[in-house]
């Protein structure tokens, strides 16, 4: 079975300082990793993922995540954050070999940015 | 383009009404879902089309019909709904191939269902 978690519920942080959301994942083998962003009132908006290569990856409005298979762990970063990033942040993961078609996503983490 | 549209944005139906939700996609992708998403939750997944068939239904009750009449087009129809029903639906499409699991899906803005 695959799973994924997101400790956090919230995430406060300054305008200009750097933002980290967790998540952490299991599944029986090697992971597909996704993180989306969802504004009020829309649909989820992709933002990066990994399926192998090189660990840490970069994606939409600099943002940027970082595998590490022996935390079982893809956390979510951006050097400098904005107030538009406030949104509700989702990690997904898929596993290659079984679950079928199928996307497992984390409770979701709120982010707010403040001035 | 990678926009999928739903239709329509908000509805509002009564626990008798019958009324049907849409989803479309000019992506040339082969896997279609519908999810449901209550407020501040993660989407959770009701079916999936691969290939305009019916691949995965998470047990949804039968008040909910999917449709899925090309590789462009998804329907949800909706009948005798309940209030606990009221939801965003979310519909989203992805790539479909041996190698599909590493696709990302797209989502559509959703449509803000109420129940009455």
């Amino acid at each position: 079975a695959q799973s994924v978690a997101q400790p956090e519920d919230q995430v406060n942080v300054a305008e200009g300082n750097p933002l980290t959301v967790k998540c952490t994942y299991s599944v029986s083998g090697n992971p597909y990793l996704f993180w989306y962003v969802q504004y009020p009132n829309r649909g989820l908006q992709f933002l990066l993922k990994y399926i192998t290569g090189d660990n840490l990856v970069k994606g939409s409005y600099g943002f940027e995540a970082e595998f590490n298979k022996s935390q079982t762990s893809f956390h979510l970063k951006k050097p400098s954050a904005l107030v538009s990033d406030s949104a509700l942040y989702f990690c997904a993961v898929r596993d290659p070999q079984g679950g079928g078609n199928k996307l497992t996503f984390g409770t979701g983490t709120q982010l707010k940015v403040e001035l | 383009d990678t926009e999928v549209t739903q239709t329509p944005k908000h509805l509002v139906m009564g626990m008798t009404n019958k009324k049907s939700l849409k989803c479309e996609q000019h992506m040339g992708h082969r896997a279609m879902y519908w999810y449901k998403q209550k407020a501040k939750k993660p989407p959770e997944l009701m079916f999936v089309y691969s290939y305009e068939k019916l691949s995965i239904n998470e047990s949804v009750p039968s008040r909910f019909s999917p449709e899925c009449p090309n590789s462009s087009l998804l329907n949800l129809h909706l009948h005798a709904l309940q209030p606990e029903d009221s939801a965003l639906y979310l519909c989203a499409s992805s790539r479909d191939s041996i190698l599909a699991r590493s696709y990302e899906q797209y989502f559509g803005p959703g449509t803000r269902l109420t129940v009455t």
